[in-house]
């Protein structure tokens, strides 16, 4: 039963490198996201996917990459690492109930820092 | 004018007793309101969907009023287990595209002993 499960938990990196933070999900859910999080800012939404091969930007997308090859995965690459990019990065998946409620599944989050 | 607003708090309330929470939305085409809650330094999670009668669970009552444009959650006999972070989330439409969920920034509660 695992839902959705993000990896790395933690990580470190250098101002300019690049990352993937992984993003699995095993419920068969359609839609994707990726939101970060940062003290007194809640939590915005930076790409999106409503289906394989399909991704959208959200509020904050620049700096990010994503791609959706199949519907479990939904990696976010970080192309060239800035001090602006530390914060803490949550994955989620979600669908439409037959009432037309959407509920989210969250990863547990990736806490990213850039020195 | 952000999208979602709530009142940061922190609210800081003993144990037993009744605390609300208010969430305005900017959104009048907003049709699906949550609440998630989210404990220190893990994820978000559900808590409950708002529906426009009200609805509840538990001790947990949730109230729509479109009007005015505001969602409120109201906990009574708080618990101890009941201290984290309490987000109010707007789907500006029925479509369910994770795009369309918006969160407030949350209202921190600390129930005390």
């Amino acid at each position: 039963n695992a839902g959705v499960t993000q990896t790395p938990k933690f990580q470190v990196l250098k101002t300019g490198q690049s990352m993937t933070l992984q993003c699995a999900q095993d419920m068969n859910h359609e839609y994707m996201s990726w939101y970060r999080q940062d003290p007194g800012m809640g939590l915005r939404l930076i790409h999106y996917s409503v289906g394989a091969g399909i991704t959208d930007q959200g509020e904050v997308p620049n700096g990010y990459n994503v791609s959706r090859s199949t519907t479990e995965d939904f990696p976010l690459r970080l192309l060239s690492a800035a001090p602006s990019q530390t914060s803490v990065y949550f994955c989620a998946s979600s669908y439409r109930d037959r009432f037309g409620n959407t509920e989210a599944f969250f990863g547990q989050g990736t806490r990213l820092t850039v020195v | 004018r952000k999208e979602v607003e709530q009142d940061p708090g922190p609210f800081n309330v003993p144990e037993g007793a009744t605390v609300a929470f208010n969430c305005t939305y900017s959104n009048s085409a907003s049709q699906s309101f949550f609440w998630y809650r989210q404990d220190c330094r893990k994820e978000p999670k559900l808590l409950m969907s708002v529906y426009s009668s009200g609805n509840e669970d538990g001790r947990f009552t949730a109230q729509l009023n479109r009007a005015s444009q505001y969602i409120s959650l109201l906990i009574r006999d708080s618990k101890l287990s009941d201290s984290a972070t309490y987000l109010c989330v707007v789907n500006p439409i029925s479509s369910g595209s994770a795009r369309q969920l918006t969160f407030g920034s949350g209202t921190q509660l600390t129930v005390l002993p």
